[in-house]
């Protein structure tokens, strides 16, 4: 089975600043899919970032960014000028890439951003 | 993109009712839809995979008799708590899937379940 690691419980960053978040995973699969959700006060899950396995180009949407690592097993998020609205619990979330659409999340990150 | 809503937002019941959940992909139709739990400052953990026209799958430790899912339409899951008692207060989130360039779940808002 998948696991999904998350070794920081909490992290916070200077406003404008740049923070990473880590994400290990523990699979046997060689084709798979990897997420970063933010989770804000709401509550509501929002997609952040998505990597293919086999893609080794690391994924970006704007002040996002991921580095990942396949024979590592790691996938960390970099968030570039944080702002306050980046402040939420992030989860890194693991797919495999045939079939099964379910989701295995780790256990998060709170993020929180200091004025 | 994608809109999934659940209704009611929040709901407060007393301790022995049944609490139903819907959740509703508005703008698509949703083959399997997924049902999780999460509690204060903790994960989501996934309760039941939701296919239309069939039973759902429970995952370990799941009581399938408490949660009680149906999925009777392409557009419509629910989720019921049956007798419901204060350890079932939770927040539950529904997802539904759709294959798409996002290749993962659209989410909805969440339902807060305080049972008294």
């Amino acid at each position: 089975a998948q696991t999904v690691t998350q070794s920081q419980p909490e992290m916070s960053v200077q406003e404008a600043e740049t923070v990473t978040l880590s994400c290990t995973y523990d699979t046997s699969e060689s084709d798979y899919y990897l997420f970063w959700y933010k989770q804000p006060p709401s509550r509501q899950m929002i997609l952040v970032i998505r990597q293919e396995a086999y893609k080794q180009q690391n994924a970006t949407e704007n002040r996002f960014s991921v580095n990942f690592q396949k024979a590592a097993k790691s996938f960390s998020l970099k968030i570039s000028d944080s702002q306050l609205g980046d402040a939420a619990m992030y989860f890194c979330a693991y797919r495999t890439y045939f079939g099964n659409e379910k989701l295995t999340f780790g256990t998060g990150t709170r993020l929180t951003i200091i004025p | 993109g994608a809109v999934v809503s659940q209704h009611p937002s929040r709901v407060i019941c007393k301790s022995g009712t049944s609490v139903k959940i819907e959740c509703r992909s508005l703008d698509f139709q949703a083959t399997t839809m997924f049902w999780y739990r999460q509690f204060p400052k903790q994960s989501l953990m996934l309760m039941a995979t939701s296919n239309e026209g069939s039973k759902a799958t429970y995952e370990q430790g799941v009581e399938k008799d408490k949660f009680l899912i149906n999925h009777a339409s392409l557009t419509l899951s629910t989720l019921t708590v049956t007798s419901a008692h204060p350890e079932d207060s939770s927040f539950y989130i529904c997802s539904a899937w759709i294959r798409d360039s996002r290749e993962t779940q659209y989410f909805g808002p969440g339902t807060r379940l305080l049972v008294l």
